[in-house]
Parts: C-alpha cells; structure tokens; sequence
C-alpha cells in the first residue's frame, strides 16, 4: 500500500470556523491531489500540486486554499468552513511515468469525514 | 470536457457467479486511461484495474477484467468468481494521458452487492 496518511481522519466544526485538513505520503511522489466525495457526485478535484510550492486549482475550488511546502505535504484549508463543505476528503498522490505498472495510477489515503455545522 | 457514465447505481451478484459493471465515457482525446476504483465500506479507495487507450489488449487482473471499445467510448468491468469481499462501490474513473498532473473525472459510482 502507498504511504500516504490523512489528519484528522474525523472532524466536526461550527459554520465560520476556519479548519486544515493535512496529508503526508512517505513515497516522495511529486504529484498530490485533494478530492471530495459527496453522495450522487462520486470524487471531484478540488485542487492539486505538481511540485513544492506550485499547485493549481481543481473543479470545485472554491472556498478552499492549499499549500505544499514540503514534498511529503499537502495542506487543505476551508477558510470558513460552510455546511455545503461537509463532506468525504481524500488525498491521492501519483508519479509520472515511474510506477511499476507504467505510471499515472494515483492513489488514495483513507479519507477524513469533515462535518460542519 | 471529460465526462464519465455509470448507468447502474445498484447491482446485485450471488456469490461465486459473474457480474459486469457498465462504463461510458465522453472523450475527445485520443490519449487517455481509463481506471475502476473500488471502495469497500472502510472507505478506502482502491485500485482494481487500469487500461491505457492506446493499448488494443483488454487489461486482466486475476479475477477483474475489462471490456474496452475505444470507438464505443465503453470500459465495463467483469468480476469472475464474486466473493464476499468483492462487496463496495466502484467507480470508473478517465484521465487525460497528457501529463502528471491530469485529474482524474469519476463517474458517479456502482454499489455492487455479492449474496452468499
């Protein structure tokens, strides 16, 4: 399995609240990803990052940020968190064309619930 | 812009028997991959299957195969031998072969059920 961890696994907040999801991976990929996964919507790119301190934003990237200053991490941060945020958050990570099976597989982390209210 | 389509939200299997997950996509890239995710009640989103587009062989792992029409636009998914374990969501997923940093567009999923 990748190395790849999610902090908090479970959250509840209050509507307002600013709050920062965090994923570390130890497989020193150059490519990590946030995804949100909602009933009836399957997963959605919220932003992503190609490299420390360059990332770009996904098809629904609004009210979120993120930051990666270090290989390994890759910061999410609702910077007021609104119910409509609630939601399934996954990380994923991939390298370009060096995975054993031919690269551009990305792989997940076990996810963080955040519930806000 | 991609889109991906799994028209059966629910499918029912008793174990050991065969079952096929429907995939159609909405592409006009020529190179792309195509992957079958699935995601078990623990969440975790797992790997099951990939298929490059440009790649006429049928990829096949162990039980898990796929069904591929490029010019259909058409990735199902065939589970042989269904067990218990086999219990989850899949999801069907396409990404553009351009570079790294594709984004992967899921369909909305398939909640597969195998009856002992």
């Amino acid at each position: 399995d990748a190395g790849i961890t999610q902090s908090p696994r479970h959250k509840v907040t209050e509507t307002g609240t600013p709050v920062t999801l965090r994923c570390h991976q130890t497989e020193n990929h150059r490519y990590m990803y946030w995804y949100r996964q909602d009933p009836g919507h399957g997963l959605r790119l919220i932003h992503y990052s190609y490299g420390v301190k360059d990332t770009d934003k996904g098809e629904v990237s609004d009210g979120y940020s993120v930051s990666r200053s270090k290989t390994e991490d890759f910061l999410l941060t609702l910077e007021s968190a609104t119910s409509s945020q609630t939601s399934v958050y996954f990380c994923a990570i991939s390298e370009f064309g060096t995975s054993g099976r031919g690269g551009y597989e990305q792989y997940f982390g076990p996810g963080t619930r955040l519930t806000v209210t | 812009a991609q889109t991906v389509t799994q028209s059966q939200p629910e499918m029912s299997v008793q174990e050991a028997e065969t079952v096929t997950l429907s995939c159609t996509y909405d592409t006009s890239e020529n190179n792309y991959y195509l992957f079958w995710y699935k995601q078990p009640p623990s969440r975790q989103m797992i790997l099951v299957i990939r298929q490059e587009a440009y790649k006429q062989q049928n990829a096949t792992e162990n039980r898990f195969s796929v069904n591929f029409q490029k010019a259909a636009k058409s990735f199902s998914l065939k589970i042989s031998d269904s067990q218990l374990g086999d219990t989850a969501m899949y999801f069907c997923a396409f990404m553009r072969g351009v570079g790294g940093s594709e984004k992967l567009v899921f369909g909305k999923g398939t909640k597969l059920t195998v009856n002992p």
